[in-house]
């Protein structure tokens, strides 16, 4: 049962083009999503996230939606650089404390081109 | 920032052998560990969560006598894949996590088992 999931395995865009990469949940009861960029044989390293209290989060040229009664959120990247490049996976977790445990999607590899 | 350091960053091994990988928060103190296994191009899978001093809990479907998890200090989890066969082979990733810091992700083991 994926609780999170990202359709779309790749995304291409212009340097200097917005980026939107979107993920979709099946688990309601779901407090706060977070976003990671992944380069291979690395670990995960945090990007933004969005507590279900709220529809919207920016830091810099990312900013993360949250749409609760689609259960849907997106990461938009304006602009887009090419050191963007990168594997992003979006998380999930049910309740408030940074101890829980999160469940990710599948992953959207996005190339950005000079 | 929070630092962990995974180790080691690849092994490659025998059939039938055991392997530990061993994962350590540099400069916090973490409360709680997870483990991960990311097979190519999909999610990071969570195996199994472990707090400090207690038996780790395992996700539906990991064996937890094949992978042996302990979480001896607040700064030390090791992962030891027991009796290892060529489907274990896999990218296996830590990530430590306090409560104000949130999650903090290690670099990742690529196990090849031959």
């Amino acid at each position: 049962d994926q609780q999170v999931k990202q359709n779309s395995p790749s995304l291409s865009v212009q340097e200097g083009r917005i980026s939107i990469l979107n993920c979709d949940y099946t688990n309601s009861m779901f407090d706060y999503f977070l976003w990671y960029k992944k380069y291979p044989a690395e670990g995960p390293t945090f990007l933004i996230s969005i507590s279900s209290i709220k529809d919207k989060n920016e830091d810099g040229r990312f900013t993360v939606f949250l749409n609760k009664s689609a259960k849907h959120l997106s990461l938009h990247i304006v602009p887009s650089q090419p050191g963007d490049s990168a594997v992003y996976f979006c998380a999930a977790r049910r309740g408030s404390s940074n101890t829980g445990k999160l469940i990710f999607g599948q992953g959207t590899t996005l190339q950005v081109k000079p | 920032g929070a630092v962990v350091s995974q180790h080691p960053s690849w092994v490659i091994c025998k059939s039938g052998t055991s392997v530990k990988i061993e994962c350590r928060s540099l400069d916090f103190q973490a409360t709680t560990m997870f483990w991960y296994r990311q097979f190519p191009k999909q999610s990071l899978m969570l195996m199994a969560t472990s707090n400090e001093g207690s038996k780790a809990t395992y996700e539906q479907g990991v064996e937890k006598d094949k992978f042996l998890i302990n979480h001896a200090s607040l700064t030390l989890s090791t992962l030891t894949v027991t009796s290892a066969h060529p489907e274990d082979s896999s990218f296996y990733i830590c990530s430590a996590s306090d409560r104000v810091d949130g999650y903090t992700f290690g670099s990742g083991t690529r196990l090849t088992v031959v």
